[in-house]
């Protein structure tokens, strides 16, 4: 079974550009969340999607940063535009979340390294 | 209000003892889950255990075991028999509403040979 996959591994921008990102989830997994993780620090939860649907975006700044995911599938992140303060690892998780499952735990990809200078 | 709490930001263990991860949390939910999560330097999050707040008995993954003390709220992983390969950052985090995690800020396990 393939993993997480995203894309690209590394990213340095200067501020004020744009970045996208993208994530493609465990075939199946209807659940889809991306985290930014500055160094140092857990993960901190940006947005959740539930199939196409956005389930939680309270911590998504939205006059810079947005994300979709229009099939229900693939998801991708952007940033527009970006602060020295975005530099962080993006990460992206994706969950088969069932009733009958009692664990429902997160798989996570590689994460993207953003550089903002 | 933090909800999860890690008190040892780094730990310096050498290879082939026990070590145990500090994990509190704080939480007024009957039903919730902890896991434990390994992250190397390569960046990507790997699920290690997981304990239900119901289960009676303490998850035991392989090396892995997680003493759970649920009146003390706390969620304690056990590597037994430490490996240079366990050098990384762990993280306990606990699943709310939605199927979300808050997760702790993170223990840097160094294994010396």
């Amino acid at each position: 079974e393939a993993g997480v996959a995203q894309s690209p591994r590394y990213k340095i921008i200067e501020k004020r550009q744009s970045v996208a990102f993208w994530c493609n989830p465990i075939s199946g997994h209807a659940t889809l969340y991306w985290y930014q993780q500055i160094l140092g620090q857990g993960p901190k939860l940006l947005i959740q999607f539930q199939n196409n649907g956005v389930v939680d975006d309270s911590q998504l700044p939205k006059d810079r940063f947005s994300a979709e995911r229009l099939k229900g599938v693939d998801s991708t992140l952007k940033i527009q535009p970006a602060k020295l303060e975005d530099s962080a690892v993006y990460l992206c998780a994706s969950s088969l979340v069932s009733g009958r499952r009692v664990v429902n735990e997160q798989f996570f990809g590689p994460g993207t390294r953003l550089t903002v200078l | 209000a933090q909800k999860i709490t890690q008190t040892q930001p780094g730990m310096f263990v050498q290879e082939k003892e026990a070590v145990t991860l500090d994990c509190t949390y704080d939480t007024s939910d009957p039903s919730y889950g902890l896991f434990w999560y390994k992250q190397p330097s390569s960046g990507e999050m790997i699920f290690l255990i997981y304990q239900g707040s119901y289960d009676q008995q303490n998850a035991t993954e392989g090396r892995y075991s997680l003493n759970f003390q649920k009146a003390r709220k706390s969620a304690n992983l056990v590597i037994s028999a430490s490996q240079l390969g366990d050098s990384a950052m762990y993280f306990c985090a606990m699943r709310e509403v939605n199927y979300q995690l808050i997760w702790g800020a993170g223990t840097k396990l160094i294994i010396k040979p």
